[in-house]
This record gives structure tokens, sequence and C-alpha cells, in this order.
């Protein structure tokens, strides 16, 4: 496995501002995640961060309000922008490629809007 | 599209009863299965996974599942809870076992009672 951290480990922020999450590895990997976990409900994808290239997003997610960086293959960063009340959400990284064939989860941003 | 059903949204128990959790899955490709458990206030951490070889899956801490491709179900089942197994267990499938996109269930939320 390896040893994922994130920042910040909460926040809370108004309405209309940006906030960057930061996610670091301890090791190289091949595979960066985001996904969003909404109150009460599960997980679901937000994209798959790419090293050297622009993010792959799934269906309902756009670049311009989660811009998400990868410049090397330890850290990412996801962005949500111009944020609303409906933002507010548990935002997790994850790593894949590893030896084991699992993902392995970051301890969670937790982001309320108000 | 692979999709994954939980069939119970909550379960609860009392304590050293047996308990099952139901999960369902849907795809057109070979699947990879996970459980993940999520303790309140953390991150994710990996149950168990079945990626090839014997179908049936045990963790450390005493859970097992059992792949079986004719009903595509992955339950997890444990003999005899304790009060720290409280918590919410996620379903996953992958169509790669390289730890790649994954596509979670709703999840079901464990309540052990003394």
């Amino acid at each position: 496995s390896a040893v994922i951290s994130q920042k910040p480990s909460r926040d809370i922020c108004q309405r209309g501002t940006s906030l960057t999450i930061q996610c670091q590895v301890d090791s190289q990997v091949t595979m960066m995640f985001w996904y969003r976990q909404q109150p009460g409900q599960s997980l679901t994808l937000i994209a798959t961060a790419n090293q050297g290239s622009e993010a792959t997003y799934e269906s309902g997610f756009v670049i311009d309000k989660f811009p998400i960086s990868r410049p090397n293959l330890t850290f990412s960063t996801l962005t949500v922008s111009n944020m609303s009340p409906e933002d507010s959400s548990i935002y997790l990284c994850s790593v894949g490629g590893l030896a084991g064939g699992a993902q392995y989860f970051g301890p969670g941003t937790r982001l309320l809007v108000l | 599209a692979q999709s994954v059903t939980q069939l119970d949204s909550q379960v609860p128990v009392f304590e050293e009863a047996p308990v099952e959790l139901r999960c369902n899955y849907s795809s057109s490709v070979s699947v990879y299965l996970f459980w993940y458990v999520q303790y309140p206030n953390q991150g994710l951490q990996l149950l168990l996974k079945y990626l090839s070889g014997s179908t049936l899956v045990e963790s450390i801490n005493g859970f097992e599942a059992e792949f079986n491709k004719s009903q595509t179900s992955f339950h997890l089942r444990k003999p005899s809870v304790h009060i720290s197994d409280t918590a919410e267990y996620f379903c996953a499938v992958s169509e790669n076992n390289q730890g790649g996109k994954l596509i979670f269930g709703q999840g079901t939320e464990l309540s052990v009672k003394p």
C-alpha cells in the first residue's frame, strides 16, 4: 500500500470562493484519482489525474469546476471552483497501480460551503 | 456499463451475532471486486479483494467474502461481530486489476449493538 496525506483535512468556505486540496503520496504511483462523497452518500469518481496531461473527467464533472493538476508521480491537487452549498462534501484522493491490484485512499477533506 | 447494488442500506445486529452484507454487480466484462470500510469520521480502508484464484477471500479481522459469478454477487460475512465493527461498508467493482477506476455501491451501515 502507500501512505497518502491530504491538506486541508477540513475547511469551511464562503460561496463563490475556490478551495485547492492537495494530495501527497509517499511513493511514486501510476494512477491517482479524485472522488466526492456527498453527505450520507457513496463515493463518485470525479476524475483520473494524469501526470503531465489533462485529467480525464467522468460524466457530470467538468474541468472549469474541478481543475486538477498532477505535476509528478507523487502529488496532485483538486480545486473546487466558485463553490456553492451543494459542493459540501468529503473529497478523497486515491492511488492505484501498486502491487496487490487495489486502490488506496487518503483520509479525505471535509468541505462545508456556507 | 458496470454497476454495484448493495441491497441493505442499514443492518443492525447484536454483538457476537453473524452478519451478511449483500452486494450484487453487473458487468459485461471481467470484474474485480472489493470491500472497503469507513469508520466514523475516517477515510476508506481496503477490507478485502477478489482479483483471481480462490473465490473465497478473507480479511485479517474475520470478515470473508465469496465471489459467485453465476449469481453476480460478492457478499460480505462475519460469523461473530464486535462493537468495533460498527462502520459503513462499501462494495466496489473495477474492470482493471491494477488498481484502476472503481464503481461503488451505495454503502451499508452496519450497527453493532451490545
